[in-house]
């Protein structure tokens, strides 16, 4: 079955320090996968997805097939990235997005 | 960016009555919609998808007959959480999809809803 692990729940590291949010995914195919992030207060919105291969407020995940991973870097934290953040993979050919469990990111000053 | 508006926010009802949620995209149709169930602390949980015009499919576990989905517009899709009970009190979201070359998923804000 397709499954989407987040092995971390909470992750704290110092501004300006690098980030990653590990993903780990299990599917036979090529899935598509995802990055949401939900900010304080705020409703879940896109972060980036594998496809499109973009970098969006210097976040950037890279599909690595070999190791069913899709895991999230940012270089340089900043105290704005902290926030929820989930990685959903979606089966192609259907609407269903699976969702990992969340990793908190706190971004300290 | 496209805005799906999710209503009530907040509900809180006494156990056996039932509770409606609207889910609606303002600014795109949507012929699919997903509901969510978010316990403290732990992922979305995906309870049903939502068909414009068809019945819900429903995931493994979740009582159709409890938690009603109806999606009677391009724009509409509505949870009828029926006979509430205490273990029902959850956050509840629900999101839209954006068909087209870049399909995307927007979410509501969700509700939450406490049965005393």
């Amino acid at each position: 079955a397709q499954r989407v692990t987040q092995p971390e729940k909470l992750l704290s590291v110092f501004k300006g320090a690098p980030v990653e949010l590990k993903c780990n995914y299990s599917y036979s195919g090529s899935p598509e996968l995802f990055w949401y992030v939900q900010y304080s207060r705020q409703r879940l919105q896109l972060l980036l997805r594998h496809i499109s291969r973009e970098s969006i407020k210097g976040f950037t995940a890279d599909l690595n097939k070999g190791e069913t991973s899709f895991h999230l870097k940012k270089p340089f934290a900043q105290e704005e990235d902290s926030a929820m953040y989930y990685c959903a993979l979606k089966e192609p050919g259907t609407y269903k997005y699976i969702f990992g469990t969340g990793t908190r990111l706190k971004v300290l000053a | 960016g496209a805005v799906v508006s999710q209503h009530p926010s907040r509900v809180i009802c006494k156990s056996g009555t039932s509770v409606k949620i609207e889910c609606r995209s303002l600014d795109f149709q949507a012929t699919t919609m997903f509901w969510y169930r978010q316990f403290p602390k732990q992922s979305l949980m995906l309870m049903a998808t939502s068909n414009e015009g068809s019945k819900a499919t429903y995931e493994q576990g979740v009582e159709k007959d409890k938690f009603l989905i109806n999606h009677a517009s391009l724009t509409l899709s509505t949870l009828t959480v029926t006979s509430a009970h205490p273990e029902d009190s959850s956050f509840y979201i629900c999101s839209a999809l954006q068909d087209g070359l870049n399909e995307k998923l927007f979410f509501g804000s969700g509700t939450q809803l406490s049965v005393l």
